[in-house]
């Protein structure tokens, strides 16, 4: 069955970086684009990236553009999002989610992992 | 900066139906905006509902259905169920590997 795990979150002082891991089981995962998505505390869900399958550019949400980047490694089943330049407002917890299968007509979010908790304070 | 709006919060009583909505700020809901809709109790991660306006998601169940309602995507609970008590997110395609979530419906059922 898809499994997807993300690690890498902690404490992080502002302005430092921290990069996220999501590893993903129980699919070709060279064969589905793959998304983060963020929860600060007691607020909604923020899209946050978008990286195809293969070796196209990658989307990103303007309030992480420039500072985040997506990343993966096809050969290890590992997605990343390197964060830089954290802010206070960046404290959330971080899910990776699987896109769904990219037939015509179809953009969403499959199958989501539990959520790594990033803190960001001084 | 297109906004994606729902309703903060609705009530329901169990055994009736109950509506959401997933609107933009400036223009209409199609399907070209592929709507999607997630479920998401306290401290646990969305399960996804529906895709593509209308197609369930593996597993739910029936009473939960799709549609776009005038100018607006819409998530409908046919008979509400104590356990329907979560926060409800819609996803609008905005093109280009965008995606815009609303900001949630909070769900009550008593």
């Amino acid at each position: 069955q898809v499994h997807l795990e993300e690690s890498g979150g902690g404490v992080v002082q502002p302005g430092g970086s921290l990069r996220l891991s999501c590893a993903a089981s129980g699919f070709t995962f060279s064969n589905f684009g793959m998304h983060w998505v963020r929860q600060a505390p007691g607020k909604g869900l923020e899209w946050l990236s978008f990286k195809e399958f293969d070796e196209s550019n990658p989307f990103y949400a303007d309030s992480v553009k420039g500072r985040f980047t997506i990343s993966r490694d096809n050969s290890k089943n590992m997605l990343y999002l390197q964060m830089n330049s954290l802010r206070a407002e960046d404290a959330a917890v971080y899910y990776c989610a699987r896109r769904g299968p990219a037939v015509a007509g179809t953009w969403y979010f499959d199958y989501w992992g539990q959520g790594t908790l990033v803190t960001v304070s001084s | 900066q297109t906004v994606v709006t729902q309703e903060p919060s609705f009530s329901v009583s169990p055994g009736e139906t109950v509506t959401l909505t997933c609107g933009l700020s400036s223009g209409s809901v199609s399907t070209n905006y592929y709507p999607s809709w997630y479920q998401q109790t306290p401290g646990q991660a969305p399960r996804t509902l529906i895709y593509s306006t209308n197609s369930r998601s593996s597993g739910v169940p029936d009473r939960f259905s799709g549609s776009i309602l005038g100018n607006k995507a819409a998530l409908t609970i046919t008979g509400a169920q104590a356990d329907d008590e979560s926060d409800y997110y819609c996803v609008l395609y905005m093109g280009s590997g965008i995606s815009v979530f609303g900001g949630g419906t909070k769900l009550t059922v008593l």
